[in-house]
């Protein structure tokens, strides 16, 4: 599959501050998905973006997909403790393909 | 409305045993998809299921990994004479016909550990 890199690995963040996180790819990709995943459960989709330059809000949540189609970023606003999780994004490399590619995650932890 | 129910949550097998992880799409879904994922990496894609066919396989190991999706009952991912190296979590997504795996829903995953 292809290579997707997510940055950060994970950070500590206060209660109340906004959080940004990023993917990219060396290839192009026709979506960018973001899914959360909290411990013992599976990945649940966040947000889906399917053209470049769109930029989607889901509640405190908000993705881009970036102009190259090489990267995109969630950004999580006044975060709460229940934001605590692994963020994933992933891509799919044509529009009609079913194969997902995964980022290895961002481990966020919220400090009350 | 269920979602995607996979069993067992949780899966003990001593090296050399056989694992069967099933999985029930969701109630409409045809299409079903098993990922792979290793502690702290991202899920990765293993095959690609649609009722009583192998669409993709090319993310399974060529040995001792096999999957299928009868016509009735659930999809299983079989792994015969599991290696430590076989532990992992392994995620199975459904879809309805005609879609993306974009509109996958994941279930919530079978723990795999190999003693």
């Amino acid at each position: 599959g292809q290579q997707l890199n997510q940055s950060p690995q994970s950070m500590f963040i206060q209660e109340g501050e906004d959080v940004s996180m990023n993917c990219t790819s060396s290839s192009i990709f026709n979506t960018w998905l973001w899914y959360k995943q909290e411990p013992g459960e599976g990945p649940v989709l966040l947000i889906a973006l399917y053209k470049a330059g769109e930029l989607t809000s889901n509640g405190r949540l908000t993705a881009q997909f970036g102009i190259t189609r090489k990267d995109s970023f969630l950004n999580i606003s006044a975060s709460i403790p229940s934001d605590v999780g692994i963020y994933f994004c992933a891509g799919q490399a044509r529009s009609n393909d079913y194969k997902l590619s995964f980022g290895a995650g961002t481990t966020v932890t919220v400090r009350a | 409305n269920a979602g995607v129910m996979q069993n067992p949550r949780h899966l003990v097998r001593r090296r050399g045993q056989e694992a069967r992880l099933r999985c029930s799409p969701m109630k409409g879904h045809s299409h079903v998809y098993w990922y792979r994922q290793l502690p702290e990496e991202g899920l990765k894609f293993m095959v690609y299921l649609q009722k009583e066919n192998i669409i993709d396989e090319s993310g399974m190991p060529k040995e001792r990994f096999s999957a299928e999706f009868p016509k009735e009952g659930p999809s299983i991912l079989r792994i015969q004479q599991v290696v430590r190296g076989d532990s992992a979590a392994y995620f199975c997504a459904s879809s309805p016909m005609g879609s993306q795996g974009t509109e996958a829903f994941f279930g919530q995953g079978t723990r795999l550990t190999v003693v």
